[in-house]
């Protein structure tokens, strides 16, 4: 089977940083995603890692270790607008779809 | 251009009817996925379609569940004799191809609720 983990909630304030872990256990495995989700909204894209290391999409970046079945989702400079879901998934086999984590909620104060 | 739209937004029904919920892929999207999320989870797989074929449906929790995608576009996920159970968001993706570094477009969901 395929699982991820991930923590259920996170809490930070505004201008700071977080960082959202991911540990994997998949039979197979074709990189780890990121997905965000708004109350109420759809789950939109953030980032995907392929290989190991970190990936930076503007304040948002993305790290995987295939070594460790492990990654992270590193939020810089936290705003009001980045509560929400954020989702890691993961694609085991091929010809499979992707698995998503439970997902963690992110709150963000002033 | 257009995302991915899913009809109805929104669905009430007795348990034991049957129900259809459609979704229109972004056009030119091959692969078609089928998720259900229920509160303070992620989206559970159901079904996903490479063309007009189910590549995997793995995720279909029982014979009650079906889907079709006839012509590559549109597809149509169908349960029968529903149960208080599949209350939830049905969600549909889209992607451009099925590759895993493809990214998944969802549609808002149908909310469907059993009584």
């Amino acid at each position: 089977g395929q699982s991820l983990e991930q923590p259920s909630e996170v809490t930070a304030v505004e201008g700071a940083i977080v960082q959202i872990n991911c540990t994997y256990q998949t039979s197979g495995f074709y990189g780890l995603s990121w997905y965000q989700q708004h109350d109420g909204g759809a789950p939109t894209f953030l980032s995907y890692n392929g290989l190991d290391g970190l990936e930076e999409t503007g304040r948002f970046s993305s790290f995987l270790s295939r070594s460790d079945s492990y990654g992270y989702l590193l939020l810089q400079e936290l705003q009001m607008k980045d509560s929400a879901s954020y989702f890691c998934a993961a694609k085991g086999q091929a010809g499979t779809a992707l698995i998503f984590g439970k997902g963690t909620t992110l709150s963000v104060s002033s | 251009g257009a995302g991915v739209s899913q009809t109805p937004s929104n669905k009430v029904t007795e348990k034991g009817k049957y129900v259809e919920l459609r979704c229109d892929p972004i056009s030119g999207h091959t692969a078609l996925y089928w998720y259900r999320q229920s509160l303070g989870q992620g989206p559970e797989f159901l079904i996903y379609f490479q063309g007009t074929g189910a590549a995997d449906d793995s995720g279909l929790p029982n014979d009650r569940f079906f889907a079709v995608r006839p012509e590559g576009s549109v597809s149509t996920l169908k349960i029968q004799r529903t149960e208080r159970g599949d209350s939830a968001v049905y969600l549909c993706a889209s992607s451009l191809t099925d590759r895993e570094n493809s990214p998944l477009h969802f549609g808002n969901g149908t909310r469907l609720t059993v009584t």
